[in-house]
């Protein structure tokens, strides 16, 4: 099927204001990232997800920010009361059941905090 | 820090050359992968190479992997304006940990 969808692909919101951005993975895939990219920098961890495991929360940059992951597909990054720094392309990510599996990336979800 | 760090930060060649760029890790991983992503925004994999690996080809691509050094390089040849693009090396063992990449520009 179609690959791993993001939405939505760009939003501008003022800051304070909550945001949820949305990843839609690929059927059948059992892991799950949430990358955030800062414009000409690297990929930033912030969450993983595997499975029916406790997720790896350890990338989460302040308690503004949280990811759920509901029936295992399905994943939706919240970020509360947004500041200026929060603004950065968040990218998500899949793969499937394997140790040498690659992972697919969504398009990204372009985060601007005015 | 975990993250690998690729090397060098950035590299500038004409079309046509080979490209090297270089990866070095600090723990020990089960398989070590390589991604390109271009302006915009999509991240592709390029290739995967397993922890007893020692080298893997792929097209114009070549990947090398030293497990004692932890240290992985990918060589790009005959290089073409379309590999203009980020080079990124993941790695890890469940998590996939990014470094800040090569920026490799190719020249016409």
């Amino acid at each position: 099927g179609a690959g791993v969808s993001q939405s939505p692909s760009n939003k501008v919101t003022e800051k304070g204001k909550d945001v949820e951005l949305r990843c839609d993975p690929i059927s059948g895939h059992t892991a799950l990232y949430w990358y955030r990219q800062s414009l000409g920098q690297g990929l930033e961890f912030l969450i993983y997800f595997q499975g029916n495991s406790a997720p790896d929360k350890s990338g989460l940059p302040s308690d503004r920010f949280s990811a759920e992951r509901t029936g295992g597909s399905v994943s939706t990054l919240t970020i509360q009361r947004t500041q200026q720094e929060d603004s950065a392309v968040y990218l998500c990510a899949s793969t499937p059941p394997g140790a040498y599996t690659e992972a697919f990336f969504g398009q990204g979800t372009r985060l601007t905090v005015v | 820090s975990q993250q690998g760090e690729e090397d060098p930060q950035a590299l500038s060649i004409q079309e046509g050359e080979n490209a090297t760029m270089n990866c070095s890790y600090k723990t020990s991983i089960n398989n070590l992968q390589w991604y390109r992503q271009n302006s915009g925004r999509g991240l592709v994999h390029l290739i995967l190479i397993r922890s007893n690996e020692r080298e893997k080809h792929s097209g114009r691509l070549r990947v090398t992997l030293d497990t004692s050094k932890k240290s992985s390089s990918l060589l790009i040849t005959a290089s073409r304006a379309a590999d203009t693009a980020s080079y990124f090396c993941p790695w890890g063992q469940g998590n996939l940990i990014f470094g800040k990449g090569t920026k490799l520009s190719v020249k016409p």
